[in-house]
C-alpha cells in the first residue's frame, strides 16, 4: 500500500473487555513500531519489531497489554481488561532503514 | 526520557523562515539528531535527520553546532500548512532503534 494503514480508526469499548488494533506497515519495512499518544502529549513508545520478533518490549506499560507480529508484516496490539487510562490514540509506524512512516492512528476510548 | 529540551511553542509570519531550535547538550558520538512534526489529528511526519554535518532535503534544512549539543530546524518560506508540533529526537542508530519523543514545539503559522 502507499503508507501505513491501521484499523479500526476509532474505537469505543467498555471498560474491561478485551481489543485488538490492526496495523498494516508499508511492504517491505523490516521495523514496526507502535506507539500510543494522550492528547497534549509526545507519542510514548511502546514496542518495536524487527521482522516476526520484539526487539524492544520496553514500553509496554503492564501485561494486560500485548502485540504479535507473526508473519513479519501485519501486526496487531492487544489490550486484555481495558481501563479508562487506556483511552488514547495508539500510532503504528514501520520503517526500512531511516526515517519511520506512521499511520493516522487508532483512536481508542473506553467507557 | 527525551534527551532533548525545545521551547513550547513557537509563532512564525507566512512567507516568512521558521527556525526551530533544540538542545541535546548529553548527545553521544553515535547518535542522530531527527526532526518529526505532527499535524493536528495525523501521525508523526519525518522530516530530515543529520549527525555532524548540516543537511537540506525538500522539505527543510537542519544545522547541528560543530560541538553537536544544539541543532536548529529551518523551514525556508513556512506556510500555514507547516503549523504543526514539531519534535526534536536524539538517537542510536546502532542501538535501540525506538524513537523516544518529547513535548515538541508548537509552531503557529500566521497569515
Amino acid at each position: 500500500g502507499a503508507g501505513v494503514s491501521q484499523t479500526p480508526s476509532n474505537k469505543v469499548t467498555e471498560k474491561g473487555k478485551y481489543v485488538e488494533l490492526r496495523c498494516d506497515p508499508i511492504s517491505g519495512h523490516t521495523a514496526l513500531y507502535w506507539y500510543r499518544q494522550s492528547l497534549g502529549q509526545g507519542p510514548e513508545f511502546l514496542i518495536y519489531f524487527q521482522g516476526t520478533g520484539a526487539a524492544d518490549d520496553s514500553g509496554l506499560p503492564n501485561d494486560r497489554f500485548f502485540a504479535v507480529r507473526p508473519e513479519g508484516s501485519v501486526s496487531t496490539l492487544k489490550i486484555q481488561r481495558t481501563e479508562r487510562g487506556d483511552s488514547a490514540v495508539y500510532l503504528c509506524a514501520s520503517s526500512l532503514s531511516v526515517g519511520a512512516f506512521f499511520g493516522q492512528g487508532t483512536r481508542l476510548t473506553v467507557v | 526520557d527525551a534527551k532533548t529540551t525545545q521551547p513550547p511553542s513557537m509563532d512564525c509570519a507566512e512567507g516568512r523562515a521558521a527556525n526551530l531550535p533544540c538542545n541535546h547538550s548529553t548527545i553521544s558520538g553515535n547518535e542522530y539528531v531527527y526532526w518529526y512534526r505532527q499535524i493536528h489529528s495525523q501521525g508523526p511526519q519525518y522530516i530530515i535527520h543529520g549527525l555532524k554535518n548540516n543537511e537540506t532535503n525538500e522539505m527543510a534544512s537542519l544545522i547541528i553546532t560543530e560541538d553537536r549539543k544544539s541543532s536548529t530546524l529551518i523551514l525556508p518560506h513556512a506556510t500555514l500548512r507547516d503549523t504543526a508540533v514539531y519534535y526534536c529526537i536524539v538517537r542510536d542508530q546502532g542501538g535501540s532503534e525506538k524513537l523516544v519523543f518529547g513535548k515538541g514545539t508548537k509552531l503557529t503559522v500566521n497569515p
